[in-house]
């Protein structure tokens, strides 16, 4: 399976924007990147998904690396709500199942 | 609409007992997941349904763990002589199908095995 790879933490000020990495260099044609969050006590939670193109939504942007290898997850604001722990996950067809990793933890500063 | 439910938000038991944890998926999703996952470590696969069939149970860690989806909805996960090494957060996750859709998280089922 194709795996992600992304810093352990990391902070910004609020109502900033916040630039989270992650690299998949060994992504298939066919895998999916998706970003999920997980907020303190609660399940995950989805964010976005893209293929190929950057795409948005009411969440953030994901701006993807034109060689694929890499993706970024854009708040464009954050707030104290998005405190979270952010997962990139790589999915396919035949395989849907998400592997979390460990993730990064995002902490805000008021 | 209403979300992905699961019941009990907590259990407590003891080493050696049977537990039975519920998922109640969203409405027409025919995809259904369970994932367990431990302090400070991130979610872990166990099993997805895909309507009443169990398509990949790859992620249970050994015979004592089972789950069912009779009707395709209702799931049940059901863990036998339990181990104080399974206490951990069930989730449980609904998609629309199998199609590297969405999945809807549930807030979990604390599991505590003294």
């Amino acid at each position: 399976d194709a795996k992600t790879t992304q810093p352990n933490s990391m902070e910004s000020n609020e109502e900033e924007p916040v630039h989270l990495p992650c690299n998949h260099s060994t992504i298939s044609g066919t895998d999916y990147i998706h970003w999920y969050r997980q907020l303190p006590s609660q399940g995950p939670e989805y964010v976005i998904h893209g293929l190929t193109s950057n795409v948005n939504n009411r969440m953030a942007s994901l701006a993807i690396a034109e060689d694929r290898k890499s993706s970024t997850l854009i708040l464009h604001r954050a707030t104290l709500r998005d405190a979270a722990v952010y997962y990139c996950i790589l999915l396919s067809f035949g395989n849907e199942k998400l592997t979390f990793g460990t993730g990064t933890r995002l902490t805000i500063i008021p | 609409g209403a979300g992905v439910s699961q019941t009990p938000s907590n259990k407590v038991t003891e080493k050696g007992k049977y537990v039975e944890l519920r998922c109640d998926p969203i409405s027409g999703h025919t995809a259904l997941y369970w994932y367990r996952q431990s302090l400070g470590q991130g979610p872990e696969f166990l099993i997805y349904f895909q309507g009443t069939g169990a398509a990949d149970d790859s992620g249970l860690p050994n015979d004592r763990f089972f789950a069912v989806r009779p009707e395709g909805s209702v799931s049940t996960l059901k863990i036998q002589r339990t181990e104080r090494g399974d206490s951990a957060v069930y989730l449980c996750a609904s998609s629309l199908s199998r199609v590297v859709d969405t999945q809807y998280f549930g807030p979990g089922t604390r599991l505590t095995v003294l």
